[in-house]
């Protein structure tokens, strides 16, 4: 079945770097564009960044362009976030989520990697 | 790229009809059919409910329905249940390769 599970999630202190992966299984990876979603504690969803299918192509919202980056490696089933100049409003648990086929939604999430932003 | 506006709360009866509504601009929900609807129980991720406006997954209930009119697009729930209570949200495509989502609505069952 399919199954998306990130990882590297933890305490970091602002300003710092993290990496989060995301490993996948269960379908073609190079079906689909690939995403992170984000959610602060207690609050709701928020789209973060965005993969396509071959890396080329990567897209970010406003609250974190230019301090992260997204990318895949398609022979290993894996994404990754790197976040840099970490702020305490990064604070959230970060799904990977799977989109088919360019379909502009979300169809398979992960459990979710808490990330936590704190001095 | 501002978030679509969802109410807070909602509440139903078992077996009653409730609808949430989602509002956003004519760059997001009125300009794509691209809104998709996502239930979240607590402690866990979310699940797709609806999607392109109107669609429903394999496997979800046909008592999740969705429309749109204009900027504004609802998810109904029919023949209410105590497991619909949870959190929905609403998403929009928004337009170069950007997505926003709605605020979130807590469904209470009474």
């Amino acid at each position: 079945q399919v199954q998306v599970v990130e990882s590297g999630g933890g305490v970091v202190q602002p300003g710092r770097s993290l990496r989060l992966s995301c490993v996948a299984s269960g379908f073609t990876f190079t079906c689909c564009t690939l995403h992170w979603v984000r959610q602060a504690p207690g609050k709701g969803l928020e789209w973060v960044a965005a993969v396509r299918v071959d890396g080329s192509k990567q897209y970010f919202a406003d609250s974190v362009q230019g301090r992260f980056a997204i990318s895949r490696d398609n022979s290993k089933n894996m994404m990754y976030l790197q976040m840099n100049s970490l702020r305490a409003e990064d604070t959230a648990l970060y799904y990977c989520a799977r989109e088919p086929r360019d379909s502009f939604y979300f169809d398979y999430w992960g459990q979710g990697a808490l990330v936590t932003v704190s001095s | 790229q501002s978030a679509l506006t969802q109410p807070a709360s909602v509440s139903g009866s078992p077996g009653q009809s409730i609808t949430i509504s989602c509002t956003g601009t004519n760059s997001d929900v009125g300009n794509y059919n691209r809104v998709s609807w996502y239930q979240q129980h607590p402690g866990k991720a979310p699940k797709v409910m609806v999607y392109e406006d109107t669609k429903r997954p394999s496997g979800v209930s046909n008592r999740f329905s969705g429309s749109k009119s204009g900027n504004t697009a609802s998810l109904t729930i029919s023949g209410l249940q105590a497991e619909d209570e949870a959190d929905y949200y609403c998403c929009s495509f928004a337009g170069s390769r950007n997505w926003v989502f709605g605020g979130g609505t807590k469904l209470t069952v009474l």
